[in-house]
């Protein structure tokens, strides 16, 4: 089946530095995917959405220029979080879609990453 | 506005004990309800997507079905390894999902 790999799946850094989350698609070619954000025992909250060749669309509320989104090919999608702060702690989490099979018996699903713990100290 | 609702957000049940999570949703032109298994720590693991009212589909002690207000995931026989979050999502007119706030499902031995 599909495979998004992130990297990395915890990481710590001091406040004002800047962190790159990385998410790729393993077997197949994702022109499209997803940031989100999940706070404790809470849902996933989408951030922006990753187009491969252009620009990602941000969502209502989300700063575009502290969730920095480059993708840059058809399996990389990086999510920088810049001059992190303590309140940026989070657990972000990247997927793609992904097709399989044909015609009638096709079916589609958004596979996601195992997500990155990004704790800012 | 779209809107996802999930019930109950926690559900407790003896090994064996079958039961029912609710998924709830307002959309204008659904395109696909999806259903998800999420641990502790880890990313949603895909489950079932479901296209259009009357679907219904299987996958071991899982089945997801589908009506034009509600989808439901019914768990037969469930097993301690059944314990998770169950996240429910719809895909409306655009490729993004949005997302209900997930029933925490505990089976005790």
């Amino acid at each position: 089946g599909a495979v998004v790999s992130q990297h990395p799946s915890r990481v710590i850094c001091k406040s004002g530095t800047s962190v790159k989350i990385e998410c790729r698609s393993l077997d197949f070619q994702a022109t499209t995917m997803f940031w989100y954000r999940q706070f404790p025992k809470k849902s996933l909250m989408l951030m922006a959405t990753s187009n491969e060749g252009s620009k990602a669309t941000y969502e209502q509320g989300v700063e575009k220029d502290k969730f920095l989104i480059n993708h840059a090919s058809l399996t990389l999608s990086t999510l920088t979080v810049t001059s992190a702060h303590p309140e940026d702690s989070s657990f972000y989490i990247c997927s793609a879609r992904d097709l399989w099979g044909e015609g009638p018996l096709s079916d589609y699903g958004y596979t996601f990453g195992s997500g990155t713990r990004l704790t800012v100290v | 506005e779209d809107q996802v609702t999930q019930s109950p957000e926690a559900l407790r049940l003896q090994e064996g004990e079958s039961s029912s999570l609710n998924c709830s949703y307002t959309v204008s032109g659904l395109r696909g309800l999806f259903w998800y298994r999420q641990d502790p720590g880890k990313g949603p693991e895909f489950l079932f997507t479901l296209y259009s009212a009357g679907e219904e589909k299987e996958k071991e002690r899982l089945k997801a079905t589908l009506t034009k207000k509600e989808s439901f995931l019914h768990i037969t026989a469930p097993k301690p390894e059944d314990s998770a979050t169950y996240l429910c999502a719809v895909q409306a007119n655009t490729d993004k999902l949005i997302f209900g706030t997930g029933t925490r499902l505990q089976v005790f031995p």
